[in-house]
This record gives C-alpha cells, structure tokens and sequence, in this order.
C-alpha cells in the first residue's frame, strides 16, 4: 500500500516570489512514479510535473522544479517566480510501477497574492 | 475528443433517486479511472477500466455503485439510491498507458438533497 501526506493545508505567497510544498510518501515498491497535480476553481486536475523514482535527476517543467529525495521519501514541489495564476490546490500523488491507480495527498491549497 | 469530458457538470438529486454520471475519455486512450473526491477527503480511487473490462472495482464504496465502459470508450457510473453522503465531486480520467499520468475531466458536483 502507498500513502501519501501533505502535511501543508493552506499556503501564500507573493507574485514573483518561490514558494515549496512538501510531500511525503511510503512505499513498499522498489519502483514508482510521483505526480503533484494543480486543481484550479474550474475543478479540472492538471498535471504538473512526473518524476520516475529510478531517476536520481530531479523533474523540471519551467517555473516547477521538484526536489526528490528518495531515501527519505519526500517529494516536495518549488514553484519559481509564482504568477496569479498559479493559485489552486496542489496534490501529491505516487503510483505503484506494477499499478495502475494513484494515491493522492489531501492537498495543499496555494494562494498567490499581488 | 481534445479532452476528457464529463456531464452533466452540477447535478442536483433527491435522496433515493439514481443518478448516471458520464465521461467521454480522450480517443485512443484505453485506460479510464474513476475517482471521487469529497470535501476534506482527498481523492479516493472507485474503478479502473482497461479497455472495457474492469480488473479493479474495489474502490467502489457499497454496491449501490456501478460502472460501465462500452465500445472502449464512454464510460457511466451509476449510483443507486442515492445517500447524503454520496454527494461530492466525481472526476474521470484516462490514460493512454500507465505510469504517465492521467488527463483529468473537470468532475461532475453531485448534491443530494
């Protein structure tokens, strides 16, 4: 079985500033997949960034960068140079290389201030 | 089509009346996931389909929940006699293989009064 915590309910941060969410995970699997994903107002899951645990180098996609760090399971989001736009619940997710289903954290939710 | 598409969007219903909550996957995407998400609750798995067969009911809550997917591609999820504590929001999402991550729809609200 997999969890996966997020251990921050409600963060902010000023436009143009950086900003990091944490997330935690626990896996018995020897391999797997971690996901954060952005839930705006609209309610449609958008997906951020994806990291294979195999792969030491840490994912980067623009302005969002993680930080994986495999031996103590932490898998924390860095939101560069944070726009309005940005605002929305983040989630954590893991998902087993054998599975198929994702395990979700129960959020994050970023607010982003002029 | 471009994107997963679910309706209807809101739906508001009566304690005890079935509801069928529809997703229209991305073309070509065989894997379709159910999930339901409720305030304070995170996200909770109910079925993955591949193709359309469903190797993994076993997040359905009780069995006044079903599912369907025909043709390899919409997919309904019903809920018989529907509770309170049914209400939240449902979201659909494919995949065209695994480990990828999935492209989510933007949920359908379900209210039951």
């Amino acid at each position: 079985a997999q969890t996966v915590t997020q251990s921050q309910p409600e963060m902010s941060v000023q436009e143009a500033e950086t900003v990091t969410l944490s997330c935690t995970y626990d896996t018995s699997e020897s391999n797997y997949y971690l996901f954060w994903y952005k839930q705006p107002p609209s309610r449609q899951m958008i997906l951020v960034i994806r990291q294979e645990a195999y792969k030491q180098q840490n994912a980067t996609e623009n302005r969002f960068s993680v930080n994986f760090q495999k031996a103590a399971k932490s898998f924390s989001l860095k939101i560069s140079d944070s726009q309005l736009g940005d605002t929305a619940m983040y989630f954590c997710a893991s998902e087993a290389n054998s599975g198929y289903a994702l395990n979700f954290g129960k959020g994050t939710s970023l607010l982003v201030t002029p | 089509g471009a994107g997963v598409s679910q309706s209807p969007s809101n739906k508001v219903t009566e304690k005890g009346k079935d509801v069928e909550l529809r997703c229209d996957p991305i073309s070509g995407h065989t894997a379709l996931y159910w999930y339901r998400q409720s305030l304070g609750q995170g996200l909770e798995f109910l079925i993955y389909f591949q193709g359309n067969s469903a190797p993994d009911k076993s997040g359905l809550p009780s069995d006044r929940f079903s599912a369907e997917r025909t043709g390899g591609s919409v997919s309904t999820l019903t809920i018989q006699r529907t509770q309170q504590e049914d209400s939240a929001v449902y979201l659909c999402a494919s995949s065209l293989a695994e480990n990828y991550g999935y492209t989510f729809g933007s949920g359908t609200r379900l209210t039951v009064v």
